[in-house]
């Protein structure tokens, strides 16, 4: 299986400030159809994961646009360009390139 | 709106079963891929089961495969997990999920516990 290692697993960040978080697959999620299967979840304490992020880079609807994607091959990341309140919880990667689908250990994001 | 409502967990002995089921609406269900995650407390999500369509390919992640079977009625919006032979390392917060890997189409239920113990 396609292992993603997600790096801080603990996150804490100063309310509007930046944050970002790297996630690194065990193989490339590059598709033979051109697309790359890398998306970002984020589950707030007490809630189902939701998906932020589709395809490394593309938000899903009603996401805000403070929250981006990047990377290619096997290495990604999630920014948040000015952390809010409502951005605490945990961060997961996903790839859906090989299956099993695969989630990254998760990151923690809290305010300082 | 849509709405995916799980239920079905509970309390179960290590080598029982459940049925876990997964209540849809608010959009075509049976146009749609549609699977199982689980988290166990204070853990991860895996990603154990997905179903095509209609029903005529299924996915199982190593770990489930030959315990778990994933199913879907069509003609009532509803999507179910078999889950037999239970170990106590199944305990989880089971979740039923509508995702498409190439569109922004991703909802997810609100969860069912099942919990086995003795």
């Amino acid at each position: 299986d396609v292992v993603m290692t997600q790096s801080p697993l603990s996150l804490p960040v100063t309310l509007g400030q930046p944050a970002s978080i790297s996630c690194r697959s065990s193989q490339s999620l590059v598709h033979s159809d051109g697309n790359t299967y890398l998306n970002w979840l984020q589950q707030r304490p007490g809630q189902s994961p939701r998906r932020l992020i589709y395809k490394v880079s593309n938000r899903d609807s009603g996401v805000p646009d403070r929250f981006s994607g990047s990377g290619s091959g096997t290495d990604f990341t999630l920014e948040i360009s000015r952390v809010e309140a409502e951005d605490v919880g945990i961060y997961y990667c996903m790839q859906e390139r090989h299956w099993p689908w695969t989630f990254g250990q998760g990151t923690k994001v809290e305010i300082k | 709106d849509v709405q995916l409502v799980e239920s079905g967990g509970g309390l179960v002995q290590p080598g029982g079963s459940l049925r876990l089921s997964c209540a849809a609406s608010g959009f075509t269900f049976s146009s749609d891929w549609m699977s199982w995650v689980r988290q166990a407390p204070g853990k991860g999500l895996e990603w154990l089961a997905s179903i095509h369509p209609d029903g005529t390919e299924k996915l199982y992640v190593d770990s489930v495969k030959g315990r778990f079977t994933i199913s879907r009625d069509n003609a009532k919006n509803s999507l179910y997990l078999q889950v037999n032979s239970l170990r106590v390392e199944d305990t989880a917060v089971f979740y039923c999920l509508r995702e498409a890997r190439n569109v922004p189409t991703s909802d997810w239920g609100q969860g069912t516990r099942v919990t086995v113990s003795s």
